[in-house]
């Protein structure tokens, strides 16, 4: 099973600064299969990047995804207030599918 | 529009058998490349993937708890039910069915989750 690890466990910014947000993996992951969701309290998750890169339908171009093999970036250039969530990044290039343990943003 | 919507009990006992039924609109499960997947997330903590099932009947379970899951599918009724056997307390948390397509590796749409909780 590939393990992603999520890095840092918080991130304490303020409303206007750029957030990167890091998810690394146990063993090489296809770009075509790394996603990004955001999650606020009481909610499912959202589904922001796929394919490292891309943005889901609606998804601000503030919100950007880059990396390859085993190190991979979710960048949110200038935080809204709306940003403050929980983001996971998961893989799907090996059964069974896993997600990273999460990186909050709170508010600093 | 897509929409996915969980539903099952809210509590189960020790051992019991869960069975979750998500119930989608907006696509056909029929349809080439459609895909319905079983993640949970205990109180505080990450997702995990649990079980999926295509459009073909092509199926797929989390291998670490393969044993207990069991992913079906009605087409009739646009429907995808999964049980989970000999509940225990650590498989509280909510449960939510989202769409994926086939060649994908993503969720594109959710479900608004249930919360399970085991407990005698």
């Amino acid at each position: 099973e590939i393990v992603l690890t999520q890095s840092p466990g918080t991130l304490s910014l303020s409303p206007g600064e750029r957030a990167t947000l890091s998810c690394r993996a146990s063993e090489v992951v296809s770009i075509s299969y790394l996603a990004w969701y955001q999650q606020k309290p009481g909610q499912a998750p959202r589904l922001l990047i796929y394919g490292t890169s891309n943005r889901a339908t609606g998804i601000p171009d503030r919100f950007s995804g880059s990396g390859s093999e085993t190190d991979f970036t979710l960048t949110i250039s200038r935080l809204e207030p709306e940003d403050f969530a929980v983001y996971y990044c998961q893989q799907y290039g090996y059964s069974p599918g896993t997600f990273g343990q999460g990186t909050k943003v709170e508010i600093k | 529009q897509v929409t996915l919507k969980e539903s099952g009990p809210v509590l189960v006992k020790p051992t019991e058998t869960l069975t979750l039924t998500c119930s989608v609109s907006g696509f056909s499960l029929n349809n080439t490349n459609m895909g319905v997947t079983w993640i949970r997330q205990p109180p505080g903590k990450a997702l995990e993937w649990l079980a999926h099932i295509f459009w073909d009947d092509e199926k797929s379970y989390n291998s670490s708890l393969q044993t207990r899951l069991t992913i079906s599918k009605d087409t009739s009724k646009s429907q995808v039910v999964l049980t989970m056997t000999n509940m225990d307390p650590v498989d509280t948390g909510t449960y939510f069915c989202a769409r994926r397509l086939h060649g994908s590796g993503h969720f594109d749409y959710w479900g608004q989750g249930t919360l399970v909780t085991v407990s005698s």
